[in-house]
């Protein structure tokens, strides 16, 4: 079973650019997860999608981040403009419906902001 | 208060010691505990579920004590491949699946 893919795996912007983040999760998970993983942290939860709805955001940025699953399969994870605080990896995970307590992870973005 | 709190470390114990870490939670309507594992550059991976009985999987052992809102992790025999962050992970009520602590760091030397 092929896991979660992410694109691209390391990005580096100059701050008040634009960036955006790519994920595609377990065939047939239903939920997927964008975390943000500041160095020395915890992942911490962004977005979190039940097919192409949102489930919970209310830790997501708006003014800046925007995320979409149009077709309730891969994700996009956008950020405009970027601070130098976003310098962070951003994971995506995915889980069955029902099971949302066993996420597994992509390998993340490294995203560094100059 | 953060919600899930865990003393960051690193240990560095020897090859073959006993090693527990601890980690609290402030939520008392959190459901569901669990362990995941993260390598160095690496995705976080669960690691194993915590009960209130206490579970046990090979050389780790999880537990769990609802009043004083307390989990624990301890790994025997420790081996190189053990040296990794163990992230402590609580279910609640409401929308958000999982909250993640900061980690511990575990070193294992030769």
């Amino acid at each position: 079973e092929a896991g979660v893919a992410q694109s691209p795996r390391y990005k580096i912007i100059e701050k008040r650019q634009s960036v955006a983040f790519w994920c595609n999760p377990i065939s047939g998970h239903a939920t997927l997860y964008w975390y943000q993983q500041i160095l020395g942290q915890g992942p911490k939860l962004l977005i979190q999608f039940q097919n192409n709805g949102v489930v919970d955001d209310s830790q997501l940025p708006k003014d800046r981040f925007s995320a979409e699953r149009l077709k309730g399969v891969d994700s996009t994870l956008k950020i405009q403009p970027a601070k130098l605080e976003d310098s962070a990896v951003y994971l995506c995970a995915s889980s069955r419906s029902g099971v949302e307590n066993e996420q597994f992870f992509g390998p993340g973005t490294r995203l560094t902001v100059l | 208060r953060k919600e899930v709190e865990q003393d960051p470390g690193p240990f560095n114990v020897p090859e073959g010691a006993t090693v527990a870490f601890n980690c609290t939670y402030s939520n008392s309507a959190s459901q569901s505990f669990f362990w995941y594992r993260q390598d160095c550059r690496k995705e976080p991976k669960l690691l194993m579920s915590v009960y209130s009985s206490g579970n046990e999987d090979g050389r780790f052992t999880a537990q769990l004590n609802r009043a004083s809102q307390y989990i624990s992790l301890l790994i025997r025999d420790s081996k190189l491949s053990d040296s990794a962050t163990y992230l402590c992970v609580v279910s609640g009520t409401g929308r958000r699946a999982l909250t993640f602590g900061s980690g511990t760091r575990l070193q294992v030397q030769p």
